[in-house]
């Protein structure tokens, strides 16, 4: 079972609309998650981060994370074209000496 | 000028042969990473190190090497390229762990292709 997963998509969303894409992973003691964007042809950049059960809120992105579950998700409210891009969920655990493991992405595209 | 910088940007070689792929850095971060990337797979983190005498194995270190020349140097070696090692290479910096785990910053990425 891979550490990190997520589905490959294309997920495709109509402008103006929300985008959910989803994230779960193995490893129970994982403390800190984030999102990437990335881009073709780029590489990848942060846009959210979250620590603590519950949403975070960052302008139009909302990170949801649930550990219970072992489940986090990146809401994209409004989307917008230049949303499309493929988003890579990762992990890390609590110790200072953890890795940061990434998921498979998830490609998503937003139609006009 | 990038923060993090890879050479060579893109690179074809051979079956069999050594090829090095240098990562610096100017962020002043004590802690790098390389990572490939494949279609569909996202990013595996190769090797990983959080200082100068700190080297670690990530999900898919067979066939490769590394080597921390110094604090703002780290450099990924195959040495007996094959072709399934043909990938986007990603290089990327970090200033802390764990808890505060902090963004990765990522270097533009090398192309390498084994034929």
């Amino acid at each position: 079972q891979k550490e990190v997963e997520q589905n490959s998509g294309p997920l495709s969303v109509p402008e103006g609309a929300i985008a959910s894409l989803n994230c779960t992973y193995s490893d129970r003691g994982s403390q800190s998650f984030f999102w990437y964007r990335q881009y073709s042809g780029k590489s990848p950049e942060l846009i959210m981060f979250i620590y603590s059960n519950g949403d975070k809120e960052d302008g139009r992105f909302t990170a949801q994370l649930n550990k219970a579950s072992q489940y986090v998700s990146l809401l994209i409210r409004d989307s917008q074209p230049s949303d499309s891009a493929t988003y890579l969920c990762a992990v890390a655990g609590y110790s200072s000496a953890s890795k940061i493991i990434f998921g498979s992405g998830t490609r998503l595209s937003i139609r006009p | 000028d990038a923060d993090v910088t890879q050479t060579p940007r893109n690179r074809i070689t051979k079956t069999g042969k050594r090829i090095m792929l240098e990562c610096s850095q100017t962020k002043g971060h004590d802690r790098m990473y390389w990572y490939r990337q494949d279609p569909g797979l996202g990013l595996r983190l190769i090797y990983y190190s959080f200082d100068v005498k700190d080297i670690n194995k990530g999900e898919i270190s067979d066939g490769y090497s590394v080597s921390r020349q110094a604090q703002a140097k780290f450099s990924l070696s195959l040495e007996s390229a094959i072709p399934n090692q043909t990938a986007l290479y990603f290089c990327a910096t970090s200033d802390t762990g764990g808890r505060d785990t902090g963004e990765l910053f990522f270097g533009e990425g090398s192309r390498l292709t084994v034929l």
